[in-house]
């Protein structure tokens, strides 16, 4: 079936450093990749999203790529803020319009 | 504010009782979904709501799991005979137009169920 590989599941990095989370999708047809972002005991919300037609997306110090050859796509965040702590989902439209979830990675930024 | 509300925010249950949870959506949503999330984990699809189409199904865990979206607007998620691997964050969202579109959806809180 179709599913969405989400890594690493834990990121832990310097305040001020990059920030790198990569997911890899297995139906081909896939043309949607939203990013949601679930803060400590918070509802997930959307923060940046991306379509099948572009390859770079960028939202002031998020930016999303994306490689439909390789079928994979990658959340890029610079400059990392405390408040960027959290974890993130990635997700893939499959062929049904239902999106499939990645198992998540909690961005730990350290001070 | 006009979020998604969900309620109870905490429930917990015995094993084998029924429960119901309650979804209310944002107002002029068409689209509504409930999700599962275990702890660690993602995010488990069980049922989408569009209009007055018939619903998707196609995520709900077994037949003890039912839902129904009446008038369009507010949804309840019923399990019945919880079992202990029922206990989860049980998330709905609503996104203003059909899932074709790439609406982006809008969670509520959550309910944390709860089976002993």
């Amino acid at each position: 079936g179709e599913n969405v590989e989400q890594h690493p599941s834990t990121l832990s990095v310097q305040e001020g450093d990059s920030a790198v989370i990569k997911c890899t999708y297995s139906d081909s047809a896939s043309n949607y990749f939203p990013w949601y972002k679930q803060e400590l005991g918070k509802r997930p919300q959307l923060i940046i999203d991306i379509r099948s037609n572009v390859g770079e997306k960028k939202d002031q110090r998020i930016a999303v790529t994306l490689n439909k050859t390789a079928k994979h796509f990658s959340l890029h965040i610079t400059e990392t803020q405390p408040e960027d702590s959290a974890v993130y989902f990635c997700a893939a439209r499959g062929s049904n319009y239902q999106l499939i979830w990645g198992a998540g990675t909690k961005l730990i930024i350290k001070p | 504010g006009a979020g998604v509300s969900q309620s109870p925010s905490n429930k917990v249950t015995e094993k084998g009782k029924d429960v119901e949870l309650r979804c209310d959506p944002i107002s002029g949503h068409t689209a509504l979904y409930w999700y599962r999330q275990s702890l660690g984990q993602g995010l488990e699809f069980l049922i989408y709501f569009q209009g007055n189409s018939a619903p998707d199904k196609s995520g709900l865990p077994s037949d003890r799991f039912s839902a129904e979206r009446t008038g369009g607007s507010v949804s309840t998620l019923t399990i019945q005979r919880t079992q202990q691997e029922d206990s989860a964050v049980y998330l709905c969202a609503s996104s203003l137009g059909p899932r074709t579109d790439n609406s982006p959806l809008h969670f509520g809180n959550g309910t944390r169920l709860t089976v002993t």
